[in-house]
């Protein structure tokens, strides 16, 4: 199954500045997705990352507070810009695990704003 | 619109089966029934999927009645390493082009 080294694993950051996080695949995959996972609650899709196109987003989630890049078929990264209290939460990068039907997930990014 | 009920909690003796249920009375004849577990701090751990066959593997077993309206995850000899939330998640297909999109889930305690 795909292995996904996500980082930072954790973060403590200013109101108003930006986190970039990173997903790196230890085999190509077509698509790459991310999640937020609010304190105590379940996990939201953000949007669906294809490389060489734009990533689709989920409502309620726009681009210019969550960029997406997708250079190639193994790394992505998140960007959560213009940071506010409200967007801390942990946020996961998950693929297709070929093979068993199921799906990898990332550690996580325990992003708390201040 | 939600696609599966599942109970919020539940409680486990350790070394005794659990039986996660799951209601998913709209589901569709092309979508499938996932399980996932997020152990505390961690990312979701996929468990096990099925069409419409029972299915078991190394971690546990997934029994679907006939009509496919409700599934029943069993963990035969559960662990207190089995604590955490488990997620019944119905999908379209067993692609990689389509996402998984989490409901609230089930936290399931085991006890010693």
């Amino acid at each position: 199954s795909a292995v996904i080294s996500q980082k930072p694993s954790r973060d403590i950051c200013q109101r108003g500045t930006s986190l970039t996080i990173q997903c790196q695949v230890d085999s190509q995959v077509t698509m790459m997705f991310w999640y937020r996972q609010q304190p105590g609650q379940s996990l939201t899709l953000i949007a669906t990352a294809n490389q060489g196109s734009e990533a689709t987003y989920e409502s309620g989630f726009v681009i210019d507070k969550f960029p997406i890049s997708r250079p190639n078929l193994t790394f992505s990264t998140l960007t959560v810009s213009n940071m506010s209290p409200e967007d801390s939460s942990i946020y996961l990068c998950s693929v297709h695990q070929q093979g068993s039907g199921g799906y990898t997930f990332g550690s996580g990014t325990r992003l708390t704003v201040v | 619109d939600a696609k599966t009920t599942q109970p919020p909690s539940m409680d486990c003796a350790e070394g005794r089966a659990a039986n996660l249920p799951c209601n998913h009375s709209t589901i569709s004849g092309n979508e499938y029934v996932y399980w996932y577990r997020q152990i505390h701090s961690q990312g979701p751990q996929y468990i096990i999927h099925g069409l419409k066959n029972n299915e078991t593997n190394e971690m546990a077993s997934l029994i679907i009645t006939e009509d496919r309206k409700s599934s029943t995850l069993i963990l035969p000899h559960a662990t207190l390493r089995d604590t955490a939330v488990y997620y019944c998640i119905v999908r379209e297909g067993i692609g990689n082009n389509n996402d998984m999109r989490f409901g609230a889930g089930t936290r399931l305690t085991v006890k010693p």
